[in-house]
């Protein structure tokens, strides 16, 4: 009964390829999140949805785009992607956006290792 | 937003009291401090949370002095498996996104 769950849990690929990786929670939030994690440990946020829509992004590049197709599931599809891309993925969710000011407790997932070759 | 800052990284023996401290100057009024811990090889799970003075849970302590600009994690008798990244944030008290802003964390390494 995983709450945030991630697939795949490792993915290699060449640069230039379009991968995709998948988030879904059972726990009835309603905003999910992806986060990078690079080789130094920054966790640093992505996306943010909420009900589907999205409420936060940050300067990504477009080769990223996040799809919602309900509010269980928040995958993250990378069209070209480039050396710099490796790093672990995080994805998380809350059941509601930051309370006025306050910090939102968020359930993350397992991660999934991007290795670009 | 509030930036936080905090030790790099601590050391420790099992069955000690460990704190960590973090600095979060330019904290917002209706921010709270929120800490969450990180396995290798794991997402980060949340630990404590807390608006001023003292919260306690299973898990952890949470000391913020009346100013609010630093806060104390306490892990009381930390045991090997507790060695883990730790992170202080505070929250986006600009706008209700729910956005974390993740620091370098602490790293806490506890020896036997």
């Amino acid at each position: 009964d995983t709450a945030v769950s991630q697939t795949p849990k490792y993915l290699v690929t060449q640069m230039g390829n379009d991968k995709s990786i998948k988030c879904e929670q059972n726990l009835g939030h309603d905003t999910m999140y992806w986060y990078k994690q690079d080789s130094k440990k920054f966790l640093k946020i992505m996306f943010s949805y909420n009900n589907k829509e999205l409420i936060i992004n940050e300067t990504v590049p477009n080769r990223f785009s996040p799809k919602s197709p309900d509010k269980a599931h928040l995958n993250l599809h990378i069209n070209s992607l480039e050396l710099g891309d490796s790093a672990v993925y995080f994805c998380a969710s809350s059941q509601m956006l930051g309370r006025s000011g306050g910090a939102n407790e968020q359930f993350f997932g397992p991660g999934t290792r991007l290795t670009v070759l | 937003l509030a930036k936080t800052t905090q030790p790099i990284s601590m050391d420790s023996y099992e069955g000690q009291e460990v704190n960590i401290t973090c600095s979060h100057n330019n904290i917002a009024t209706n921010d709270y401090i929120t800490w969450y811990q990180q396995f290798p090889s794991q997402g980060p799970r949340f630990i404590i949370q807390g608006y001023k003075t003292k919260v306690t849970n299973e898990v952890a302590s949470l000391f913020i002095p009346a100013d609010r600009k630093s806060s104390t994690l306490s892990l009381p008798r930390v045991s090997l498996s507790d060695t883990a990244v730790y992170y202080c944030l505070v929250g986006d008290g600009s706008s209700n996104t729910g956005k974390l802003i993740f620091g370098q964390g602490t790293t806490l390494q506890v020896k036997p």
